[in-house]
């Protein structure tokens, strides 16, 4: 099946610093990434869909100057969370939809675990 | 009318029993539903999916029925296995916006 990486898989930063995590499809080309939070014991959040080569969409209440989404190429998108803050720590996970097959099925990434100090 | 709800919260079965999570949604645009099972630390993996025209699928031990009328579908995991232990979500999305609107999850325990 189609696999999605993410790294790292955990990142421990101090406040105020900015933090990239990286997320590839590894055997197909992704058209589109999507950029979920989930919060201990909660459901997945969308904070951003990610299309190759252009700006990201972000949902409602989610800071674009403060989480930015890079997709430069089929394979990877980045999510930059700038300044990061206690409140940023979070579980958050990338899932990228195969653009050359035709189906709706969206693949996740392992997650990447963020702890800000 | 993007929500999914999910029920129950929290599920215990014995070994060998029948597990059973429900979703009901308001968007009739949706027409694409997963279920997603995630371990703890760990990202989702699809299970089963199910498109409106069809009312049932089956893969293996999991089931998908599916009430069009009734904007609701469930997921039925038979013969319930310790290894089932793990947190569910069901989720839709549409045409128009491919992203998924997750339910609040279902965390099951099955107990040999």
């Amino acid at each position: 099946g189609a696999v999605v990486s993410q790294h790292p898989s955990r990142v421990i930063c101090k406040s105020g610093t900015s933090v990239k995590i990286e997320c590839r499809s590894l055997d197909f080309q992704a058209t589109t990434m999507f950029w979920y939070r989930q919060f201990p014991k909660q459901s997945l959040m969308l904070m951003a869909t990610s299309n190759e080569g252009s700006k990201a969409t972000y949902e409602q209440g989610v800071e674009k100057d403060k989480f930015l989404i890079n997709h430069a190429s089929l394979t990877l998108s980045t999510l930059t969370v700038t300044s990061a803050h206690p409140e940023d720590s979070s579980f958050y996970i990338c899932s990228a939809r195969d653009g050359g097959a035709r189906t709706d099925t969206q693949y996740f990434g392992p997650g990447t675990r963020l702890t800000v100090l | 009318q993007q929500q999914v709800k999910q029920s129950p919260q929290s599920l215990i079965v014995q070994k060998g029993g029948i597990s059973i999570i429900n979703c009901a949604y308001e968007n009739t645009a949706f027409d694409y539903f997963p279920w997603y099972q995630q371990f703890p630390g760990k990202g989702p993996a699809l299970l089963i999916a199910i498109r409106p025209d069809v009312s049932e699928k089956k893969e293996g031990r999991f089931t998908i029925s599916f009430n069009k009328s009734a904007k609701q579908f469930s997921l039925h995991i038979m013969d319930s296995q310790p290894g089932d232990s793990a947190t569910y979500f069901c989720a839709a999305s549409w045409s128009g916006r491919r992203a998924l609107t997750f339910g609040s999850g279902t965390r099951l325990q099955v107990q040999p």
